[in-house]
C-alpha cells in the first residue's frame, strides 16, 4: 500500500530564515505529487505540483520554491521566511490527473 | 478562475438530525471530490464522484453529484458527535491540468 511522510510535523523559524520541507511517498512510482498551504481556519491553496522528476508547475508567485530531485520526493523551500509564510503545510499524491489526490499528515510551520 | 463554493461554511447540528451542505462551482467538471479534516489533522478522502448523477455512501454520508447544476451535495444522516469536522468539497478540469480547487470548508459541530 501506498503511504506519504512529510517531516518536520512541526517548525518554528524566525523571520528571514531558511526552509526546506520534504515530502516523500512510499508504494508508487511516478505519482503526481502537491504541495498546498493552509492558513489557520482557512482552504487549502495550491502552490506547487509536479508530475515528473524536475518538472515544476507554480501555482502562485511568492517567496516559495519547490524542486523535486527524485521521483518520491518533493522539497519545499524558501530562503528567507516571511510572517505571511505561517501556516499548515500539506503534500499530496495522486496517480494521475482526475485521480483522489492523498495527503500527508502536514506540517505546521509557525515563523516568528 | 474555477470558484468553488461551499455552505454554510459554518454548521451546528444536533446528534440525530438530518443536514445538507452544498458545493458548487463554476465551471464544467465531470468529477468531484469530498474530503474530512479534523482539527489539526490532514485531509481523509471520503468520496470521489465522476459522474452526472453519481451517488456514493458510506455510513451516514451520502454524497451526490448534478454536473448539469454544478452542484454537488454531501447530506448527513441522524448525526453522530464523530462526524464532528471540516468537510471540503474539491473539483478539478480537464482543461486546468492537475489542479484540485477546493471548496472553502465546512465546519460540522455536532452536539449532544
Amino acid at each position: 500500500s501506498q503511504t506519504i511522510h512529510q517531516w518536520p510535523a512541526t517548525l518554528v523559524q524566525p523571520v528571514g530564515s531558511p526552509l526546506s520541507l520534504e515530502c516523500t511517498v512510499e508504494g508508487t512510482s511516478n505519482p503526481n505529487l502537491y504541495w498546498y498551504r493552509q492558513a489557520a481556519g482557512r482552504g487549502l491553496q495550491l502552490l506547487f505540483y509536479s508530475v515528473g522528476i524536475g518538472q515544476i508547475s507554480s501555482e502562485v508567485p511568492q517567496n516559495l520554491s519547490a524542486s523535486r530531485p527524485q521521483d518520491r520526493q518533493f522539497i519545499l523551500s524558501s530562503k528567507k521566511l516571511l510572517l505571511s509564510d505561517s501556516g499548515f503545510y500539506l503534500c499530496a499524491w495522486s496517480l494521475g490527473q482526475a485521480e483522489t489526490q492523498y495527503f500527508g499528515p502536514g506540517t505546521r510551520l509557525l515563523v516568528l | 478562475e474555477l470558484k468553488v463554493e461551499q455552505n454554510p461554511l459554518f454548521l451546528s447540528m444536533q446528534e440525530g438530525k438530518n443536514y445538507t451542505i452544498y458545493c458548487n462551482y463554476s465551471t464544467t467538471s465531470d468529477r468531484l471530490y469530498w474530503y474530512r479534516q479534523d482539527p489539526g489533522k490532514s485531509l481523509e478522502s471520503l468520496f470521489v464522484l465522476l459522474s452526472n448523477g453519481a451517488v456514493k455512501q458510506e455510513g451516514r454520508l451520502m454524497a451526490s453529484l448534478d454536473t448539469k447544476a454544478r452542484l454537488s451535495t454531501l447530506h448527513i444522516t441522524a448525526a453522530v458527535h464523530d462526524l464532528s469536522a471540516t468537510y471540503f468539497c474539491a473539483v478539478d478540469t480537464w482543461n486546468t491540468g492537475n489542479q484540485f480547487y477546493f471548496g472553502t470548508g465546512t465546519s460540522l459541530t455536532v452536539i449532544p
